[in-house]
């Protein structure tokens, strides 16, 4: 067990619908990442955030957005859902998201657009 | 474009024997790797790292060596147990320190054999 929570663990839902996927960090870590694994592509990093101000983005779409609340857990929004987003998504978290920190991983949310 | 290669799909080993997994990167500003495991149905879980300033790193069972001229990386498992079966992901980071993101390989499936 990492310490990094994920819900839900399992989300069907259709096109064109928003969802909202939840993590909680290891406690004491500061900082969570976002990432999705989908079939066809690895871990693609989406984006970070650290003590709630956003510190860097990857590959996200602009129909996701994220956010770090002053409890330190973060929500991955997911809207206006094509086929194409179903995907792993996984979060993690390191202390103070500095370089040669170690990322542990939560369990993921595996989402299902139909 | 692909900064971190794993170039073997999937390796196949009899128990007790070494099992070793590849990886190749392409960004001379990776300074830190990491090997994670992942079973079906769960996160990433952290095995082993190395920074850029080493060549070894041991952890029990697990050895990485970096070969930075090369910019190639393998973890080494020895001796290798059924439980040892999963995908394994070489990592790396390192942008200058602006982030911590994690960029990913595609993952060696490793399937040791009793």
């Amino acid at each position: 067990d990492s310490g990094v929570t994920q819900t839900p663990k399992h989300l069907i839902t259709a096109t064109g619908q928003r969802v909202t996927l939840r993590c909680s960090p290891r406690s004491g870590d500061l900082s969570v990442y976002w990432y999705q694994q989908s079939l066809d592509q690895g871990l693609q990093f989406l984006i970070q955030y650290y003590n709630g101000e956003e510190r860097a983005k990857g590959n996200i779409l602009e129909r996701f957005s994220a956010q770090q609340f002053p409890d330190l857990h973060s929500e991955l929004n997911l809207s206006s859902l094509e086929l194409g987003d179903s995907a792993l998504y996984f979060c993690a978290s390191s202390g103070q998201g500095l370089v040669q920190e170690t990322q542990y991983f939560g369990p993921g949310t595996r989402l299902l657009v139909l | 474009d692909q900064q971190v290669k794993q170039n073997s799909p999937s390796l196949s080993v009899q128990e007790g024997r070494i099992s070793i997994l590849n990886c190749d990167y392409t960004n001379s500003m990776f300074d830190y790797f990491l090997w994670y495991k992942k079973y079906p149905a769960e996160g990433p879980t952290f095995l082993i790292s190395i920074s850029s300033i080493k060549d070894k790193n041991e952890d029990g069972r697990f050895t990485v060596f970096l070969n930075k001229s090369a910019k190639h990386l393998s973890l080494h498992i020895v001796p290798s147990q059924p439980g040892d079966s999963a995908v394994y992901f070489c990592a790396a980071s390192g942008f200058g320190g602006a982030t911590n993101k994690l960029i990913f390989g595609t993952g060696t499936l490793l399937a040791v054999q009793p």
